[in-house]
């Protein structure tokens, strides 16, 4: 079945670039998804990737994809306070249905 | 506009009780989802509504039901609260047309408390 994994947690400093991982198992999946949960919150959509890309970037976020592994990361350049959050990656698989991975919580210390 | 609101946001029961929490979307999308998010668990499908009038179960649908009562709501129902079912809930939706990414659109959620 469909499985995605990621590290828990994750502290940087403010100013050094974070970079969570992510790993998946569906090879068919469409498009891959990262979103960021603040405290209290919902989560919100932060970026994406098609399938057929090997990377993404927006901004100060960094989308790197190696389908031949399956493994999915984001980087966030100069990390700020207000990047702290849990981030959330998932798959899109059979009949655009999201699997979610169990969410990396990011600490920045000033 | 409001996207998808959810309420209650917080909701203490006794074990045995029975409640309903209630999800509305104003962006027109075609499917609502409901998911439990449990520490270190990610979020978990209960159910989903592909479209208005059908409803199908997701990864852990046992003791809860549903209603897509028509396009905007979706809500789910909890018939005997159990201690387990301490989790906080989302509601989200998303247009599932062929165009699109499949971005899904959370609540704010709902902070679920069974003692």
């Amino acid at each position: 079945g469909e499985d995605v994994e990621q590290s828990l947690f994750l502290s940087v400093r403010e100013g050094d670039s974070s970079v969570i991982n992510c790993t998946y198992t569906d090879s068919s999946s469409t498009y891959l998804y990262w979103y960021k949960q603040e405290p209290g919150a919902g989560l919100q959509l932060l970026t994406y990737i098609f399938s057929n890309m090997d990377m993404k970037q927006d901004q100060r976020l960094t989308v790197l994809l190696n389908k031949k592994d399956k493994h999915l990361s984001l980087r966030i350049a100069d990390t700020q306070t207000g990047d702290s959050a849990i981030y959330f990656c998932a798959e899109s698989h059979a009949g655009n249905m999201l699997t979610f991975g169990g969410g990396t919580r990011l600490m920045v210390k000033p | 506009n409001a996207g998808v609101t959810q309420t209650p946001k917080f909701q203490v029961l006794k074990t045995g009780q029975s409640m309903t929490l209630q999800c509305a979307q104003d962006m027109n999308h075609n499917s609502m989802y409901w998911y439990r998010q449990d520490p270190g668990m990610g979020l978990r499908l209960i159910y989903y509504s592909a479209s208005e009038g059908t409803t199908d179960k997701g990864e852990v649908p046992n003791g809860y039901n549903v209603s897509r009562l028509n396009k905007r709501e979706f809500s789910l129902r909890l018939e005997s609260a159990a201690p387990s079912q301490t989790s906080v809930y989302f509601c989200a939706s998303s247009d599932r047309s062929g165009k699109n990414t499949g971005e899904l659109f959370f609540g704010e959620g709902s902070r679920l408390t069974v003692l």
